[in-house]
């Protein structure tokens, strides 16, 4: 079955505590991307990949790191959370911009 | 770079009447174009796309949206809606000139009433 798997569903954690949140796709998509999602603003797109080894920052990446070492994964990384990065968010891949494919989301919240 | 604009954050309608979610994206030239619905705790969920050919694409659960290149628009309805069809919904543009980039509408939040 063609999916985006995220892992965790779900995380507490405590303000500077480093994390990660692991994002993997079985469609060998070129490109993926991590975006965050807050009542009243939408998807905002953190960081996105075009292929391996290849990283561009979207439109809120400070605070955020992601590496594409595989065509297939494609972590986030927060070195340092902070309240602020409570949210929920998503990973998505997707083949020429035809289609956006989500994984179920992780919801993230820093104390 | 794209920007998409959901004109109405909020749509309240009754079970069975007729809905519109609208949608207008900054540039026509050269974009796929897609509708998505996030229920209550979930992940999105393509409702619909339009890559190319007919302007009238057909979706999921009863839902067409209709792609105006001169408008620059790409408004989502239903003729009659359901109780089930509460949820969020977002438009979202792919752009071939950013690269294939994403870009997303702020969401509409549609609720129906018994």
């Amino acid at each position: 079955e063609a999916q985006v798997t995220q892992n965790p569903r779900y995380l507490i954690t405590v303000t500077g505590k480093k994390l990660t949140v692991t994002c993997s796709q079985n469609m060998n998509h070129e490109y993926m991307s991590w975006y965050r999602q807050d009542p009243g603003l939408g998807l905002r797109q953190i960081y996105y990949s075009m292929n391996v080894e290849v990283t561009d920052k979207g439109d809120v990446p400070e605070g955020y790191k992601v590496s594409r070492k595989e065509k297939r994964n494609f972590p986030l990384i927060l070195e340092s959370p902070s309240p602020n990065q409570t949210s929920l968010y998503f990973c998505a891949s997707s083949w020429s911009g035809r289609e956006a494919f989500f994984g179920q989301g992780t919801r993230l919240t820093v104390v | 770079a794209q920007s998409v604009t959901q004109l109405d954050s909020q749509v309240p309608v009754f079970e069975e009447a007729p809905v519109e979610l609208r949608c207008n994206y900054s540039s026509s030239v050269s974009v796929y174009l897609f509708w998505y619905v996030q229920y209550p705790n979930q992940g999105l969920q393509l409702l619909l796309k339009y890559l190319s050919g007919s302007t009238l694409v057909k979706g999921i659960n009863g839902f067409e949206a209709e792609f105006n290149k001169s408008q620059t628009s790409f408004h989502l309805r239903k003729p009659s809606v359901h109780i089930s069809d509460t949820a969020e919904y977002f438009c979202a543009v792919s752009d071939w000139d950013t690269g294939n980039q994403f870009y997303f509408g702020t969401g509409t939040s549609l609720t129906v009433i018994p």
